[in-house]
């Protein structure tokens, strides 16, 4: 068990550019979480995955953003068209189905847009 | 909607002293109920959680939650404080019987530990 990893860990880009993260799970866990936790608030729930499908997003995710999770291992969060108001950390967590298992979260990858 | 309120954006004890720090939910239905820790440049790790069963629920490093359905709160305490709990705390829920099993987090409480 080597835990949740993202990458990278840290990225700064200037407004207008297109950026995209991975979140590789703890590699039993068949569910894949992505939050946004911008300064000073409790992280904020972005989108999941069960397996390879998309089961649900939130309104928070413009249509500038989109996530994959191609065969139902590693996820991708991509941002287009990034704006000043993305700069957050974005996290990624990942659990065994059920919500009385714990969702296990990597270290974010923290966003600058300048 | 479900939402959750930390009292207390910042909480500052003496090393030793008590630690409670405020988490109140508003839900239609009691929701599975959580704290996390976050250390600076750190994920989140889960301390303790609550689903069913035994209102007071034990954690890692000490800590303790009760589980106050008329009061819709969850508070967390610790008796003595070390330093090394000093640290970002996050109570979250979780809603029963939504599958997908999202977190709504509260805005958080940092806990500072003087020496």
């Amino acid at each position: 068990d080597t835990g949740v990893s993202q990458n990278p860990r840290h990225k700064i880009t200037k407004r207008g550019q297109n950026v995209t993260f991975r979140c590789d799970p703890i590699s039993e866990h068949n569910r894949l979480y992505w939050y946004r936790q911008t300064l000073g608030q409790g992280p904020e729930f972005l989108t999941y995955f069960q397996n390879e499908a998309q089961l649900e997003k939130s309104r928070l995710l413009s249509d500038r953003f989109s996530a994959e999770r191609p065969k139902g291992s590693f996820s991708t969060l991509e941002i287009q068209r990034t704006e000043q108001g993305d700069s957050a950390m974005y996290l990624c967590a990942s659990s065994l189905t059920g919500v009385f298992y714990e969702q296990y979260f990597g270290p974010g990858t923290r966003l600058t847009v300048t | 909607a479900q939402s959750v309120t930390q009292l207390g954006s910042h909480v500052s004890v003496s090393e030793g002293a008590l630690v409670l720090l405020r988490c109140n939910y508003s839900s239609s239905v009691p929701p599975y109920l959580f704290w996390y820790v976050q250390y600076p440049n750190q994920g989140l790790q889960l301390l303790l959680k609550y689903t069913t069963g035994a209102t007071l629920v034990k954690g890692i490093n000490g800590f303790e939650a009760e589980f106050k359905k008329s009061e819709t709160s969850f508070h967390l305490t610790k008796p003595s404080a070390h330093m090394s709990d000093a640290a970002e705390y996050f109570c979250a829920v979780s809603e029963r019987g939504n599958q997908g099993g999202k977190l709504i987090f509260g805005q958080g409480t940092e806990l500072s530990v003087k020496p």
